[in-house]
Order: structure tokens, then sequence, then C-alpha cells
């Protein structure tokens, strides 16, 4: 079936360092979503990625959209202790169909 | 700002018995999803509603499952034999649009 894979699966930074997630589909995706999990919480939407090789950014974290609409990336800039929490990319294969999850990316962040 | 509510929010009960979960999703929105999400991995869903139609329950265990959204309003998550392995997070997203998800805080369920 579709996978969306996501790497690293964990990563730790020193407080201002960058991070980086990756995320690929197997299959070409209609969108593409990240959501943020703290620990004990419930996924946040972040962001919906639409149009082949788009860019958004919000503060201090950039979304990109692979050409193919099969990859997509998460670099968050000078982290900080309140970044901490799983990052997880979520495919939509078709509009209006479920999302499917990667496994995410847990960032930790030291001060 | 509306929320996806759900009860309730922690669960424990023993293998053999029956569990249902609760959901009530962002007004207005029609799409209603359950997902199950275990320890260290991402959702993975269980259901999807369009109003009172099911649309996607194929990953659903269905001889142990059922999901019910009556009046295409709020919906029930019902597990009936609960085994160890149902020992997960249960979380209800709902989305306008079928697009944007929004999640609810989560049943978190242990089987013992």
């Amino acid at each position: 079936g579709q996978q969306v894979m996501q790497i690293p699966q964990y990563q730790h930074v020193q407080e201002g360092e960058d991070f980086t997630t990756y995320c690929n589909s197997s299959t070409t995706l209609s969108n593409i979503q990240w959501y943020k999990q703290r620990p004990g919480g419930h996924p946040v939407f972040l962001i919906q990625l639409v149009k082949s090789g788009e860019v958004k950014k919000q503060k201090r974290l950039t979304f990109q959209f692979g050409e193919a609409k099969k990859n997509s990336s998460l670099h968050i800039t000078a982290t900080q202790t309140t970044d901490v929490g799983t990052y997880f990319c979520a495919g939509v294969i078709q509009a209006g169909t479920a999302l499917i999850f990667g496994k995410g990316t847990t960032l930790s962040v030291s001060s | 700002e509306a929320e996806v509510a759900q009860s309730p929010r922690y669960k424990i009960t023993e293998k053999s018995q029956a569990v249902a979960f609760w959901c009530d999703p962002i007004s207005g929105h029609a799409t209603l999803y359950w997902y199950r999400q275990i320890l260290g991995q991402g959702p993975e869903l269980l259901v999807q509603f369009q109003d009172e139609s099911v649309v996607d329950d194929s990953q659903l265990p269905k001889d142990r499952f059922s999901a019910e959204r009556l009046k295409g309003v709020d919906s029930t998550l019902k597990i009936q034999p609960a085994e160890l392995g149902d020992s997960a997070m249960y979380l209800c997203a709902s989305s306008p649009q079928g697009d944007t998800q929004y999640f609810g805080p989560g049943t978190r369920l242990t089987v013992l």
C-alpha cells in the first residue's frame, strides 16, 4: 500500500542549531500536511503544501514540497526549547481522502 | 476557538470487555475521522465519515470494532471485545472540506 517515510526518527540538537526532517512518499501526492505533536498531546496542524515546488515559511519554520510532489521537508532555523516534539508529515493521495502519516521525527533540544 | 471534543480522556479496561469512545467534531465539519496511534508511531486511519456515511473503513478491524455517526454530528467508536493489542491512543479529527484536519485530545486506552 501507499507509504510515507520520514527520516530521521530522532534528532537531538543544541538550542540555536538548525533541524531538518524529510518526508518521502511512494506515490504522487495531492497535498502534504505537517503536524506537530508535543509529548502527551495530540497532533496540531502546522501547514499544508499543494503546489509542486511550493515553499512556505512560518517564522523560523520553512516547508518545501518537491517538484514531483512525492517529497517534502521541514527546516527549523535556530531551534528553541519550545520546538520540542514530534513532527509528522501526512500525505493526501486524493483530495478528500484520509491522511497517510509518516512515523514522525522526534526532536529534542538541550539548552 | 472551536475544538474537537473527545471523551473519556483515559480508559483502562480488561481484555474481553467492551469499550466506547465519543467524539464531537467542530461544528459544521462534515468529515470526521477516527485514528489509532500506537506509541512511537504516526496515527493510522480506522474510519472516515462524510456526514453520516462511512467513506473509508478499510482499515477498521470489523470483527471487533464498530463506528457510527448517526446524525452526521458526533460519533462513537466501539471495541468489543478489547484485546491487549488495542492499547493505544484513539484520536478523532474533523475537517470542513475533507482537507485540513483538526484533532481532538484523544482517548488513551490501556487494556490489561
